[in-house]
């Protein structure tokens, strides 16, 4: 079975200061990772996702997530928070079932990252 | 143009009413899902439904049920409203019955029920 644990509810930070949202992970098989981000009032839009190729992913907006099988983490991460930044985030693992070959997908219960000015 | 799209934006009903979300996609998509959104953010899938094949989240009740007439649109049916179904409800999208593909979010539903 699979599980994520987004380790932090609330983030706050100063703008153009670093971002680091921090996910971990559970998974019986190789998963594949996404980080989706969520403006008040808007849908879901995908940041960045990982599928076994680079274990460093870039995504939009200057969002990046390193794979650490070791650690099983795949934290968020940014060199410097803007104001469009605040949103809330949320880690997602993909696995495979193999008992009835479906994927299935887990959300964390995501972070709200707050930008101070 | 919106790429997936979901009406009403906010619903407001009394316990017991019947009610329906809609959505539809204009991304030639083959494969759609509703999300459930609860006060703490937490997100759940409900349904993913393509033309061969529906996947319903167990936990799910059966008052709760999905229609599509076509392959762009999937709507939810909500029978017999409860408290506990207030919430924020999301229609994504994907190309593949896949779920490494990207997923398409619409703005969401925000559901009170009184």
């Amino acid at each position: 079975a699979q599980s994520v644990t987004q380790l932090d509810s609330h983030v706050s930070v100063s703008e153009g200061t670093p971002v680091l949202l921090r996910c971990n992970y559970s998974s019986s098989y190789s998963p594949s990772l996404f980080w989706y981000v969520q403006h008040p009032n808007k849908g879901l839009q995908l940041l960045l996702k990982y599928t076994s190729a680079a274990t460093l992913v870039k995504g939009i907006n200057g969002f990046e997530a390193e794979f650490k099988k070791s650690e099983t983490s795949f934290h968020l991460t940014k060199p410097s928070a803007h104001m469009s930044d605040a949103a809330e985030y949320f880690c997602v693992v993909s696995e495979l079932l193999m008992d009835t070959g479906r994927r299935a997908l887990t959300f964390g219960s995501g972070t709200r990252l707050q930008v101070q000015p | 143009d919106t790429a997936v799209s979901q009406t009403p934006k906010y619903l407001v009903t009394q316990m017991g009413n019947d009610k329906s979300i809609k959505c539809e996609q204009n991304l030639g998509h083959d494969t759609m899902y509703w999300y459930k959104q609860d006060s703490k953010k937490f997100l759940k899938i409900m349904f993913s439904y393509n033309n061969k094949e529906l996947i319903i989240n167990e936990t799910v009740p059966n008052r709760f049920s999905p229609k599509s007439p076509d392959k762009a649109h999937l709507n939810l049916h909500i029978n017999s409203l409860e408290l506990g179904d207030s919430a924020v409800y999301f229609c994504a999208s994907s190309p593949q019955h896949s779920t490494n593909e990207k997923l398409f979010f619409g703005s969401g539903t925000q559901l009170s029920v009184l």
